[in-house]
């Protein structure tokens, strides 16, 4: 059974601060990782990976995965109270893009 | 990105009876999949939604209990039967990118009482 998971569970830091986000895997047929971001009902795509060892950036956020040691982080700089958040982590595979997420990491960024 | 929409966004509804939640995409798509969010949880697939041939559903899921229908590239519907206070969930539609990212619509709240 495919296996994604999320740590740490929840996260409370202050605005300005930098967190890591991690994400390992246990999945046959892996094709790509991928995280999102969840405020209210639907996810924010945010990145997609597919190679070990190359950083995907946009902005504050960044992600690199390592297809090796199977898992991922997803890196937070400068936060902002509007990164407070769930981000999800999850794995396509096969040949269906069937995604198989984490429980998530709640992020609350307070002032 | 494709643009998705979901009607309705919300609904309470009474164990027993049945709801039938639309999805509506803004280009044409081979695959649309349907995912359940229970209170706490994460996203599980409940099945994928493929024009002009049966859904595939995931373990755990039946056709019985989730009929869906594609009766064409751009639309999709997820009817929930028979619910009971365990069907509280959000229900969210999704499309593959043109990268094979997924893109989710704006999700269907439902509660059962």
């Amino acid at each position: 059974e495919d296996k994604v998971v999320q740590s740490p569970l929840s996260l409370v830091v202050h605005e300005g601060d930098t967190v890591t986000l991690n994400c390992s895997y246990e999945v046959t047929n892996f094709r790509s990782l991928l995280w999102y971001k969840q405020e209210k009902k639907a996810p924010t795509f945010l990145f997609m990976l597919t190679s070990s060892g190359i950083e995907k950036k946009s902005g504050r956020l960044s992600s690199i995965l390592d297809k090796k040691e199977l898992f991922s982080i997803l890196n937070i700089t400068a936060t902002q109270t509007g990164d407070s958040a769930v981000y999800l982590c999850a794995v396509e595979t096969g040949t269906a893009s069937k995604l198989t997420f984490g429980t998530g990491t709640r992020l609350q960024v307070t002032l | 990105s494709a643009v998705i929409s979901q009607k309705p966004s919300r609904d309470i509804c009474q164990r027993g009876t049945s709801l039938t939640i639309q999805c509506q995409v803004d280009s044409q798509v081979t695959m649309m999949f349907w995912y359940r969010q229970q209170p706490g949880q994460s996203l599980t697939l409940i099945a994928t939604a493929n024009q002009g041939s049966e859904a595939t559903y995931e373990s755990g899921f039946v056709i019985d209990k989730f009929p869906i229908s594609r009766p064409n590239l751009t639309f999709s519907t997820l009817t929930v039967s028979n619910m009971s206070p365990e069907d509280s969930s959000i229900y969210l539609c999704s499309v593959p990118g043109q990268g094979y990212e997924q893109y989710f619509g704006p999700g269907t709240r439902l509660t059962v009482t």
